[in-house]
């Protein structure tokens, strides 16, 4: 137990769905992450925000629309989209993104998502 | 960007031996983390390392921070069967915020 919950654990969709993956993180953090880890591939950033703002988006596409409506959670809303966007979607918190500090990501479990 | 290489990709062992993996970049890093994921679970951070040259325990882990700041170490002695998971290690740069690079992961197997 990380302290970094996410809901659901699986998803199937269509590609005309629209769904939401939930985040929520008990550590009282205020920086926020989601990651998107396909097989074979090196875990991806996709957004990071802090204090509620978005500070990086890696040029994802736009049916990926992140939320973050207080610090302790965190939302990836999903629509349209293609099956190669099948992946495990993991969501990651940290004290703070300031930088010089050395600090530690913690990550959720993670929601498999399965596009059909 | 930066690049982190980590080797080997995966390993099968036998019970009881020692297992060693590393990463490798050609950017120097501020931090580095050792995570284990589990299959169908999220990464889980395993040691922390903060300062070139730090060598650092956790229970049957050992990892250090190469003094070149371009590479760590972990080693696992005498592996169980629960070891078993994918190993990642992850560098982070000061001046990045917290953003981290992660290696592609060492796959670990081991037989009872």
């Amino acid at each position: 137990e990380t302290g970094v919950t996410q809901t659901p654990r699986h998803l199937v969709m269509g590609m005309t769905n629209k769904k939401s993956l939930k985040c929520e993180q008990h550590l009282g953090h205020n920086a926020m992450y989601w990651y998107k880890q396909s097989a074979k591939k090196p875990l991806e950033l996709m957004f990071v925000y802090s204090l509620e703002e978005r500070v990086e988006n890696n040029s994802v596409p736009s049916r990926f629309s992140p939320e973050c409506p207080n610090s302790s959670h965190l939302f990836l809303h999903l629509h349209t989209l293609q099956p190669e966007d099948s992946a495990l979607y993991l969501c990651a918190s940290s004290q703070d993104i300031v930088t010089g500090t050395q600090e530690t990501q913690y990550f959720g479990p993670g929601t498999r998502l399965l596009v059909l | 960007g930066q690049q982190l290489n980590q080797s080997p990709q995966s390993m099968f062992i036998q019970e009881g031996e020692d297992v060693s993996m590393n990463c490798t970049s050609s950017s120097i890093f501020n931090t580095w983390l050792w995570y284990k994921q589990d299959p169908g679970e999220g990464p889980v951070l395993l040691i922390a390392l903060y300062k070139a040259g730090e060598l650092t325990s956790n229970g049957r882990l050992t990892a250090q921070f190469g003094i070149t700041r371009k590479d760590s170490f972990l080693n696992i002695s005498a592996s169980r069967p629960s070891d078993v998971g994918i190993y990642f290690c992850a560098g982070q740069l000061l001046n990045a915020g917290n953003m981290l690079t992660f290696g592609g992961g060492t796959r670990l197997m081991v037989k009872p």
